[in-house]
């Protein structure tokens, strides 16, 4: 089986930068995804690492180390809009749907 | 392009009654289908996912139940709904060779009662 920790809450000021770790436990681990979700709605797609290194979209960006079983989510000149949970999900080789984080509640702060 | 429709949005039942979920995509074919369950301030659960017509996977033992009767038509059931059933429930489909990037619908919020 997979399971991936996150942070519970993270909180950061408006313009500021953040990052939300994700550590993954899995058998046979293919690629990270990251995915956003605004109270009450449903989860939107952001990005995926299926090799180590840093991919960038935007003012977000998402790393991984597959030899640390380890990736983070980069918010750059956060908005107060960026206010939501963000949840890492795990693909694994054999089974063939994600597996997700319990999620990071992002609060930003005027 | 592609959108995928959940309904109904929220949904009270007691205890006991039955339940179906329906949730649709337009605009792509042979898509990979996904329920996941959320309770409130948690993660998503998966509970089935489908690669083609007839082929369900079963992720967590339950009272729940999935069908795909059509390509792009993925049903969640239930005979005798549980308190514990409670939750938002989501659809999301996924091209089939690109299984990482989701695309969710709008969800059902169902409350049992």
């Amino acid at each position: 089986g997979q399971s991936l920790e996150q942070p519970s809450e993270v909180t950061a000021v408006e313009g500021a930068i953040v990052q939300i770790n994700c550590t993954y436990q899995t058998s046979g681990f293919y690629g990270l995804s990251w995915y956003q979700q605004h109270d009450g709605g449903a989860p939107t797609f952001l990005s995926y690492n299926a090799l180590d290194g840093l991919e960038e979209t935007g003012r977000f960006s998402s790393f991984l180390s597959r030899s640390d079983s380890y990736g983070y989510l980069l918010l750059q000149e956060l908005q107060m809009k960026d206010s939501a949970s963000y949840f890492c999900a795990a693909q694994d080789t054999g089974r063939r749907a994600l597996t997700f984080g319990s999620g990071t509640r992002l609060q930003v702060q005027p | 392009s592609q959108t995928i429709h959940q309904w109904p949005a929220t949904l009270v039942q007691p205890v006991g009654s039955p339940l179906s979920l329906e949730c649709t995509v337009e605009g792509t074919s042979n898509p990979n289908l996904y329920w996941y369950r959320q309770a409130a301030g948690r993660g998503l659960q998966l509970l089935f996912y489908s690669v083609g017509i007839g082929q369900i996977s079963s992720e967590v033992p339950q009272n729940l139940s999935a069908s795909r009767p059509q390509d792009r038509q993925f049903i969640l059931s239930s005979k005798k709904l549980l308190l514990s059933d409670s939750g938002f429930y989501l659809c999301a489909w996924s091209p089939r060779a690109l299984q990482y990037g989701y695309t969710f619908g709008s969800g059902t919020r169902l409350t049992v009662v």
